[in-house]
């Protein structure tokens, strides 16, 4: 079981930039999925989440309008798109899928090793 | 927002026992999670559902939830548990995901 991102590295103030996340050893399409990000010397900050079947997205209010979180369950993948890249966009990026035992109530049971990004000109 | 206070360290010597707090507005009325971070790793969740532990993580570690305060205890610490500990709730009013501040523990 695990989860891969790719997709970071240095990328210009204003630029973009799409992250991807492959999941293997699971059925990936069983499982909503969350974006979460670390800032250089700071905290984790929850970005965005998506639903098995994309039926509901949503984004953190810090992000909300510049973020674009998709998947495509046939290739097993998530994405994080980031428009209008900002100095503090800088990151180490995750990918984390959510799972649950009781009630509606979700956990982040499965981390990937995340990809960098570096904002700067 | 819904905001997760954290002490920013604790420090405990070997054997002993660790308590990291996470302070919310009637947290007792949510379910808490908690996950482990060691330097250049990712997260990797240590307590679910208040104080359940998954498959792999020690009996030493133990959640409770009541009131204004979430805490993660760690019995009989040893160096391998330095780490930074993260609280996360589900928010219902604003449907989002909420992780606390972040606590790190030193091993003396």
């Amino acid at each position: 079981v695990q989860l891969v991102e790719s997709g970071g590295g240095l990328a210009r103030p204003g630029g973009s930039l799409r992250l991807s996340c492959v999941g293997s050893g699971f059925n990936f399409s069983s499982h909503p999925m969350n974006w979460v990000r670390q800032a250089p010397g700071k905290g984790l900050e929850w970005l965005s989440y998506i639903t098995r079947e994309s039926n509901a997205i949503d984004y953190a209010d810090s992000v909300k309008g510049r973020l674009t979180v998709s998947r495509d369950n046939a290739r097993n993948s998530l994405y994080l798109q980031i428009n209008s890249l900002r100095a503090e966009d800088t990151a180490v990026y995750y990918c984390a899928r959510l799972s649950k035992l009781r009630g509606a109530i979700y956990y982040m049971d499965v981390w990937g090793q995340g990809t960098t990004v570096t904002v700067s000109s | 927002s819904y905001v997760l206070t954290q002490p920013p360290s604790v420090s405990v010597a070997p054997a002993k026992t660790a308590t990291i707090t996470c302070g919310g507005v009637n947290i007792g009325s949510k379910v808490v999670h908690w996950y482990q971070q060691k330097p250049g790793q990712a997260p990797i969740l240590v307590i679910y559902y208040d104080n359940d532990r998954p498959s792999g993580i020690p009996e030493r570690f133990s959640g409770s939830n009541s009131g204004n305060t979430a805490t993660l205890t760690i019995s009989r610490v040893e160096a391998g548990d330095e780490a930074d500990y993260y609280c996360q709730v589900w928010d219902s009013g604003s449907d989002h995901y909420v992780f606390g501040t972040g606590t790190t523990v030193t091993v003396l």
